[in-house]
C-alpha cells in the first residue's frame, strides 16, 4: 500500500528556512495520475493547503497565494520523494505539516503522512 | 475565517443520526467543484472519508454518506458509535483563490 514518510526538524528559528521531506513508498513521485502536496494545520489557521508538485509529461508546481513568495516544493525522482522549503518563517508558521497525495480517480487527498510538528521560535 | 463554513460542533447519542453541513460559495462548491470529507482522530492525520461528494473509499462503513446541492454539502453519519467521535472536515477547490480549501472543522461528540 502507499505510504508517506515525513522527516525534518521540529524547531526552526524566525527568519530561517523550514525544510521537510516526504518519502513515497508504493507509488512514484513521477506518476502521471497523482500530485504530491503539502498541507499544514494550526489552531489559528485550521487546515491550509500550501502547494503541490506533479508530473504530466513535464513537472508542474502550484502554490497557495498566502505563501507563494516564500515556498518551494521540489520532486526528487532518484529518491522517490518530494520536499518543502518555506523561507523567512515567523511564529505564525508554527503548525503541524503534512504531506499528502491526491490522485485523478478521487480528486481528494487520499494518503497522508503522519505529520511533523514544526515550531518557529528563537 | 475558513472559505468553507462548518458548524463548530455537533453531538448525538449512540445509534442516532447526525449531519454536518459545509457551506461554500459560487467560486467553490457552487462552481460544481467536488466536495470531499475527512475524519481526524486526536493526534492523527486526517483520513479520507468521502470523495467526489458521495463516494466512500474501500473500508469506510456505509454508515457514512455524503451529499451536495447548490453551494452546500452535507455529511451524514447513521448508527452513531463511540469510535465516531472525531473532528470532521470538508474540502473543495476554490477557483478565485486557485487553491484547495478546507472547512473549519466540526467536532462530533457521541453522548
Amino acid at each position: 500500500q502507499v505510504q508517506l514518510q515525513q522527516s525534518g526538524p521540529g524547531l526552526v528559528k524566525p527568519s530561517q528556512t523550514l525544510s521537510l521531506t516526504c518519502v513515497i513508498s508504493g507509488d512514484s513521485v513521477s506518476s502521471n495520475s497523482a500530485a504530491w502536496n503539502w498541507i499544514r494545520q494550526s489552531p489559528s489557521r485550521g487546515l491550509e493547503w500550501l502547494g503541490r508538485t506533479y508530473y504530466r509529461s513535464k513537472w508542474y508546481n502550484g502554490y497557495a497565494v498566502s505563501v507563494q513568495s516564500r515556498i518551494t516544493i521540489n520532486p526528487d525522482t532518484s529518491k522517490n520523494q518530494f520536499s518543502l522549503q518555506l523561507n523567512s518563517v515567523t511564529p505564525e508558521d508554527t503548525a503541524v505539516y503534512y504531506c499528502a497525495r491526491d490522485v485523478d480517480r478521487t480528486d481528494a487527498f487520499d494518503i497522508w503522512g503522519r505529520g511533523t510538528m514544526v515550531t518557529v521560535s528563537s | 475565517q475558513s472559505v468553507l463554513t462548518q458548524p463548530p460542533s455537533v453531538s448525538g447519542a449512540p445509534g442516532q443520526r447526525v449531519t454536518i453541513s459545509c457551506t461554500g460559495s459560487s467560486s467553490n462548491i457552487g462552481a460544481r467543484y467536488d466536495v470531499h470529507w475527512y475524519q481526524q482522530l486526536p493526534g492523527t492525520a486526517p483520513k479520507l472519508l468521502i470523495y467526489r461528494n458521495t463516494n466512500r473509499p474501500s473500508g469506510v462503513p456505509d454508515r457514512f454518506s455524503g451529499s451536495k446541492s447548490g453551494t452546500s454539502a452535507s455529511l451524514a453519519i447513521t448508527g452513531l458509535q463511540a469510535e465516531d467521535e472525531a473532528d470532521y472536515y470538508c474540502q473543495s477547490y476554490d477557483s478565485s483563490l486557485s487553491a484547495w480549501v478546507f472547512g473549519g472543522g466540526t467536532k462530533l461528540t457521541v453522548l
